[in-house]
């Protein structure tokens, strides 16, 4: 069975510095994705960004990148330039490269943005 | 942009009660999958479908079935409700394909008293 970890059940930040939230996963699957979700105080999870296992090339979204080692099987979040509206809980999470397959969170990193 | 439609949003049953989740997945998305999240806890997988055919099954209790409509809406039905029960329950949809993004919508609050 896949397991994801997140070893950091909190973290703060400064406003406008940068945060690296870590994240392993443990799969015997070759073929396989990887997430990383925020829930805010409303509740709702809201996709961050997206890797495919077989790219070599870390994904990027705006402020938002990934550091990832697939040998390590590692998936760490970067956040620059760190805003108010980033505090939340931040879920890292697993999916097998099979169509309609389950999302597996790990335990998840709450994260406080300082003023 | 449409996004998930769940209702409704906040239900409140007693115990050994049924209760009835609906979901409306984006448009054009066919797949559906049902999580659970109880307090201070990561969402747990509880069900999928594609095509109206279960793709996937996590740990839903046997008190619980779920299915897909062909509009792609799907319920989630909980019967003989048990105080652990109380959770959030949020529904996702995605494209068809491997590794396609899940997206979830607002999810419903069950209080079971």
């Amino acid at each position: 069975a896949q397991t994801v970890t997140q070893s950091q059940p909190e973290m703060s930040v400064q406003e406008a510095e940068t945060v690296t939230l870590s994240c392993t996963y443990d799969t015997s699957e070759s073929d396989y994705y990887l997430f990383w979700y925020k829930q805010p105080p409303s509740r709702q999870m809201i996709l961050v960004i997206r890797q495919e296992a077989y790219k070599q090339q870390n994904a990027t979204e705006n402020r938002f990148s990934v550091n990832f080692q697939k040998a390590a099987k590692s998936f760490s979040l970067k956040i620059s330039d760190s805003q108010l509206g980033d505090a939340a809980m931040y879920f890292c999470a697993y999916r097998r490269g099979t169509s309609g397959s389950r999302l597996t969170f790990g335990e998840g990193t709450q994260l406080t943005v300082n003023p | 942009a449409a996004g998930v439609i769940q209702s409704p949003r906040h239900l409140i049953k007693e115990k050994r009660e049924t209760a009835t989740l609906k979901c409306y997945p984006i448009p054009r998305h066919d797949t559906v999958y049902w999580y659970q999240q109880g307090p201070g806890q990561d969402p747990q997988f509880l069900i999928s479908f594609y095509e109206k055919m279960q793709s996937d099954k996590g740990s839903i209790p046997d008190r619980f079935s779920a299915q897909q409509f062909s509009d792609y809406h799907s319920e989630l039905n909980m019967s003989s409700l048990e105080l652990g029960d109380s959770a959030l329950y949020f529904c996702a949809s995605s494209l068809a394909g491997e590794g396609a993004e899940q997206y979830f919508g607002p999810g419903t609050r069950l209080t079971v008293t």
